[in-house]
């Protein structure tokens, strides 16, 4: 089934630690983006990478680093977690030819 | 700094009657302007979406109209039904030249009871 497939699906994390949220597709889009989801502030944009060996950063980046080493990964790392950081994350992509974006069904990470 | 403003937060409707969700947007420059869907546990998928030289645009009971003047749209869900009940994003993307992102509102939790 074509599409995005992000993991963990949840994930109780130490604060400190170090955590890599994964993301892949398999629809061959240029485009992916990290968003995080709080309730009250709707999606915020992490970071996102407009096509394969490039990233920027979006409107809450600080704490997050992602790559792009090729077209379908898109990974996320939390360097050192804090409990800001619990949230619930999900990776989208899009085609630059077209509009919507594709979202995954989220990774749910509590920092403790 | 918030440049898509959504309300209601939350929203109550009888089955068959007609849901209202309302977006305001700042940077004149957006170019699409898509509504998304989100049920518990899922993520968010594209319900309609309109550009700003269209004034309304219906898909079945869905229904976006358009107010370039004012910044403003809004989601219209007629003879709404318990199974809408989701939360709604709505979202303004940015123009070409720039990341071509979506900038998300706030969301709207909305309940139809039966």
């Amino acid at each position: 089934i074509a599409g995005i497939t992000q993991a963990p699906t949840s994930q109780i994390l130490a604060a400190g630690r170090r955590m890599t949220l994964r993301c892949t597709q398999d629809m061959r889009h240029n485009a992916m983006y990290w968003y995080r989801q709080d309730l009250g502030l709707g999606l915020r944009l992490i970071h996102y990478s407009n096509t394969a060996g490039t990233t920027g950063k979006g409107e809450v980046p600080d704490g997050y680093s992602v790559s792009r080493a090729n077209t379908d990964d898109f990974p996320l790392t939390l360097a050192s977690a804090v409990p800001s950081q619990t949230s619930v994350y999900f990776c989208a992509s899009s085609d630059s030819g077209t509009n919507g974006y594709t979202f995954g069904s989220g990774t749910r990470l509590t920092v403790v | 700094q918030q440049q898509v403003k959504q309300s209601p937060q939350s929203l109550i409707v009888q089955k068959g009657g007609i849901s209202i969700i309302n977006c305001a947007y700042e940077n004149t420059a957006f170019d699409y302007f898509p509504w998304y869907q989100q049920f518990p546990g899922k993520g968010p998928a594209l319900l309609i979406a309109i550009r700003p030289d269209v004034s309304e645009k219906k898909e079945g009971r869905f229904t976006i109209s358009f107010n370039k003047s004012a910044k403003q749209f809004s989601l219209h869900i007629m003879d709404s039904q318990p199974g809408d009940s989701a939360t709604y994003f709505c979202a303004a993307r940015s123009p070409p030249g720039s990341a071509r992102q979506l900038t998300f509102g706030s969301g709207t939790q909305l309940t139809v009871l039966p």
